[in-house]
């Protein structure tokens, strides 16, 4: 598979535990993008790498949300202590520099309980 | 602050009829306007997109129009068919140059009934 992975695809967890989702990016493309999508809404951005720096985070990433894309690869998206108002699907997408369009992966859907 | 408003938020058309979702963003630095069909439990794809150089662009049965004075894009869908029903979101970022943060609308449901 060429696209972009996401693993898990489904994540339930208990209000106030820790959970970490991976995204692996189409291999040669070095721009990658987190974004969080709720039921009825339009994806939103919650961060982006270049390579294996982080460039932007959204307000929308307190600090209990951390990102990393160690080795300009695949990345993670840990989020500590989660609340109900985490439920949602994450999304990762990556691109090449130059491209204008990105390929999102199928996502990770968490439900917090 | 950057802001993509989508309407309408639900369309229902008959099966070959025309569908239309109109889009307005707030940031006049705006140059890339990508529409993404997502259907229910999958990923969005992208499905056509358009830059600002162009007023118009189109893929045999979609098409995109742009206005960047009024701020507004448009997606047209002719013939519909029942397998255009899904999710469509409409999007616009600054393009290439320095990253490309997309700011999404909300959604527009379109279901087409044979």
């Amino acid at each position: 598979d060429t696209g972009v992975s996401q693993d898990p695809r489904h994540k339930i967890t208990k209000r106030g535990q820790n959970v970490t989702f991976r995204c692996d990016p189409i291999s040669e493309h070095n721009r990658l993008y987190w974004y969080r999508q709720t039921l009825g809404q339009g994806p939103e951005f919650l961060t982006y790498f270049q390579n294996e720096a982080q460039l932007e985070k959204s307000r929308l990433l307190s600090d209990r949300f951390s990102a990393e894309r160690p080795k300009g690869s695949f990345s993670t998206l840990e989020i500590q202590r989660t609340e109900q108002g985490d439920s949602a699907m994450y999304l990762c997408a990556s691109s090449l520099e130059q491209d204008y369009g990105y390929t999102f992966g199928s996502g990770t859907r968490l439900t917090v309980v | 602050g950057e802001n993509v408003e989508q309407h309408p938020s639900t369309l229902s058309v008959q099966e070959g009829d025309s569908a239309v979702i109109k889009c307005t963003y707030s940031d006049s630095a705006s140059n890339y306007f990508p529409w993404y069909k997502q259907e229910l439990g999958k990923r969005p794809q992208l499905i056509i997109d358009i830059r600002s150089n162009v007023g118009e662009k189109k893929d045999q049965r979609i098409a995109v129009t742009l206005n960047k004075t009024a701020k507004h894009f448009s997606l047209h869908i002719t013939e519909t068919q029942p397998e255009d029903s899904a999710v469509y979101f409409c999007a616009a970022s600054r393009g290439s140059g320095g990253y490309n943060k997309l700011i999404f609308g909300a959604g527009t449901r379109l279901a087409v009934h044979p």
